[in-house]
């Protein structure tokens, strides 16, 4: 099956640092990546849609500023969380549609959970 | 609107029993598809299924079956004989054909804990 990864798979930050955060897609091509936040014992919320070549799309309420996403290749897309606060400590998952195959199924990486002190 | 109900937050049982996990959805869209995602304590989200609209056919894959029924909007989830690797949150999502099939609307999940 289609495998993602993500980078790191934990971080613990001070605030005002910045953290960058990687998703790739490891046997599979994805022009779209999609970025979550989970919240403890809450579901996953989409931030925004990477497009490979292109501007992300970000999801109301979603700070661009804040929150960078490149999708630099078709098996990569970085989140940057930029001067990070306690509030954005958080779960954060990306996944991947398979171009080559069904684009109907988004495959999930195994998240990054941050801390900010 | 676009929503997906789980109304059971926590389900426990015991080793063995058969569990439903049950999904409502709401869509104006008459093509869309439905999943279900595992999210076991390590946080992976792991594809269970994908059904679309027009299969109405219910499906089995082992100690795992689905019940898609359009006239209720629902497509709940059953464990047979339940395992405790069984003990995860489990989520219903939908991707209706209007979002590109990109937009995936995920359900709160239901957390299943399996006893010895």
């Amino acid at each position: 099956g289609a495998v993602v990864s993500q980078h790191p798979s934990r971080v613990i930050c001070k605030s005002g640092t910045s953290v960058k955060i990687e998703c790739r897609s490891l046997d599979f091509q994805a022009t779209t990546m999609f970025w979550y936040r989970q919240f403890p014992k809450q579901s996953l919320m989409l931030m925004a849609t990477s497009n490979e070549g292109s501007k992300a799309t970000y999801e109301q309420g979603v700070e661009k500023d804040k929150f960078l996403i490149n999708h630099a290749s078709l098996t990569l897309s970085t989140l940057t969380v930029t001067s990070a606060h306690p509030e954005d400590s958080s779960f954060y998952i990306c996944s991947a549609n398979d171009l080559a195959g069904v684009m109907e199924t988004q495959y999930f990486g195994p998240g990054t959970r941050l801390l900010v002190l | 609107a676009q929503k997906v109900t789980q109304a059971q937050t926590e389900i426990s049982v015991v080793e063995k029993e058969d569990v439903t996990l049950d999904c409502v959805y709401e869509t104006r869209d008459t093509t869309y598809y439905l999943f279900w995602y595992k999210q076991p304590p390590s946080g992976e989200l792991v594809f269970l299924i994908r059904r679309n609209s027009f299969d109405e056919q219910n499906e089995i894959s082992g100690r795992y079956s689905w019940n898609f029924q359009k006239s209720t909007s629902s497509f709940n989830f059953t464990i047979t004989a339940s395992q405790v690797v069984d003990s995860a949150v489990y989520f219903c999502a939908l991707s209706p054909f209007s979002g590109g099939y990109n937009k995936l609307i995920f359900g709160a999940g239901t957390r299943l804990a399996v006893h010895p």
